[in-house]
């Protein structure tokens, strides 16, 4: 199985300052899916942004972007102009290509943002 | 929004007591999915559907069953709630299409076992 490893439990940014969250994977798949989601205290599972793996380009949602090193096997978030509303646990997610059916989770980074 | 509806959203119950949750979707999707979320865990496969009767298990199935009669509904049962099982349980969906792939999450039930 596919794992996929936040080392960041917990991170803080300052309201308007950029912040990077971290993310690896480890599989011996060529073609597959990440993703970022977030979870603010609501509780609902928002998705923040996708990236597939034969896709060189790394993916852009507004002032979310990821740092995609297929090498590395690294897929990390950034986000740009931190608002108060970006505060959330944010989890890294793998999907297959090939098989389509599980997709493995991180344990989540809690992100605070200071005013 | 994905059309995915989750019931019931909260529960309180004894251990020993049967619990079953149900999660209703109106987007035809072939794979549905149960997880639930612990902290320091985060979300934990139980079981998924890849299609009507079509079922298998995730990494913490034990103590807990699927079933899927109809595309739109997947319910998880708890056969005799233990405390251990005192979480928040997810039901997500999955098309496999090219375009998309990720999951749509339902908004969670949280259940309390005693």
């Amino acid at each position: 199985a596919q794992t996929v490893t936040q080392s960041q439990p917990e991170m803080s940014v300052q309201e308007a300052e950029t912040v990077t969250l971290s993310c690896t994977y480890d599989t011996s798949e060529s073609d597959y899916y990440l993703f970022w989601y977030k979870q603010p205290p609501s509780r609902q599972m928002i998705l923040v942004i996708r990236q597939e793996a034969y896709k060189q380009q790394n993916a852009t949602e507004n002032r979310f972007s990821v740092n995609f090193q297929k090498a590395a096997k690294s897929f990390s978030l950034k986000i740009s102009d931190s608002q108060l509303g970006d505060a959330a646990m944010y989890f890294c997610a793998y999907r297959s290509r090939d098989t389509g059916n599980q997709f493995y989770f991180g344990t989540g980074t809690s992100l605070t943002v200071i005013p | 929004d994905a059309g995915i509806t989750q019931s019931p959203r909260h529960k309180v119950t004894e251990t020993g007591t049967p619990v079953t949750l149900r999660c209703h979707q109106t987007e035809n999707h072939r794979y549905m999915y149960w997880y639930r979320q612990d902290p320091g865990h985060g979300l934990r496969l139980i079981h998924y559907s890849y299609g009507v009767k079509d079922t298998d298990k995730g990494e913490v199935s034990d103590g807990y069953s699927v079933s899927r009669s109809k595309t739109e509904d997947f319910l998880l049962t708890l056969e005799s709630a233990t405390s251990s099982q005192t979480s928040v349980y997810f039901c997500a969906i999955s098309g496999y299409t090219a375009n998309t792939g990720e999951l749509f999450f339902g908004e969670g039930s949280r259940l309390t076992v005693l």
